[in-house]
């Protein structure tokens, strides 16, 4: 198996631009997370998926943020507009029922 | 409110010397507790899922243990390749996830 696969690894963009990350769960598993993880606040749950629907957002920081799962196999967190304080590593990760997560190799965000 | 506190913040070890890592929680119904292994410019890598006290799970020279507040990482004899940061997260009830701010370890030769 491929395990989880983010897109793009790296992300540089200016302040004010929609930034859109990608991520694929790995093949069965029926829930989808994503994650945003900082020196400062360590590992913080953004928003997690369950039959690709959404349970918890509570962690999304503002309404500039969403996160979308069209499909099984799919799923987008987008920042519009981003700000310098959303640069961070992006982190997807999906499990099965109960197991622990599996996480992909993240997505580095730089808002300059 | 539901948290998980990790200790050391970091750790160092000569190699071959054996320790534990500690991972406190307050959780108002646990579902499961999780060990990840962090490298540099990685995501978490799982290791391990213990779902009630008393549980044991061992991968090579790491043993978890879990007990009803607490649960522990074991390293025996670890090597330089084993330094990395070390996370540990729980599931409650109310199906929503804490992670700790993990222990960094380093293994030096």
């Amino acid at each position: 198996d491929a395990g989880v696969i983010q897109s793009p690894r790296h992300e540089v963009t200016e302040m004010g631009q929609e930034v859109t990350l990608r991520c694929k769960p790995i093949s069965g598993h029926d829930y989808l997370f994503w994650y945003r993880q900082t020196m400062m606040r360590g590992l913080e749950l953004l928003i997690y998926f369950n039959n690709n629907v959404p349970i918890d957002d509570s962690g999304m920081p503002e309404d500039r943020f969403s996160a979308k799962m069209p499909n099984a196999s799919f799923s987008t967190l987008k920042i519009q507009p981003s700000e310098p304080r959303d640069s961070a590593v992006y982190f997807c990760a999906s499990s099965l029922a109960r197991a622990g997560p599996f996480f992909g190799p993240g997505t580095r965000l730089t808002v300059l | 409110e539901d948290q998980v506190t990790q200790s050391p913040e970091a750790l160092r070890l000569q190699e071959g010397e054996s320790s534990s890592l500690n991972c406190s929680y307050t959780v108002s119904g646990l579902r499961g507790l999780f060990w990840y292994r962090q490298d540099p410019g990685k995501g978490p890598e799982f290791l391990f899922t213990l779902y009630s006290a008393g549980e044991e799970k061992e991968k090579e020279r790491l043993k978890a243990t879990l007990t009803k507040k607490e649960s522990f990482l074991h390293i025996t004899a670890p090597k330089p390749g084993d330094s990395a940061t070390y996370l540990c997260a729980v599931h409650n009830t109310g199906n929503q996830f804490y992670f700790g701010t993990g222990t960094s370890l380093t293994v030096i030769p």
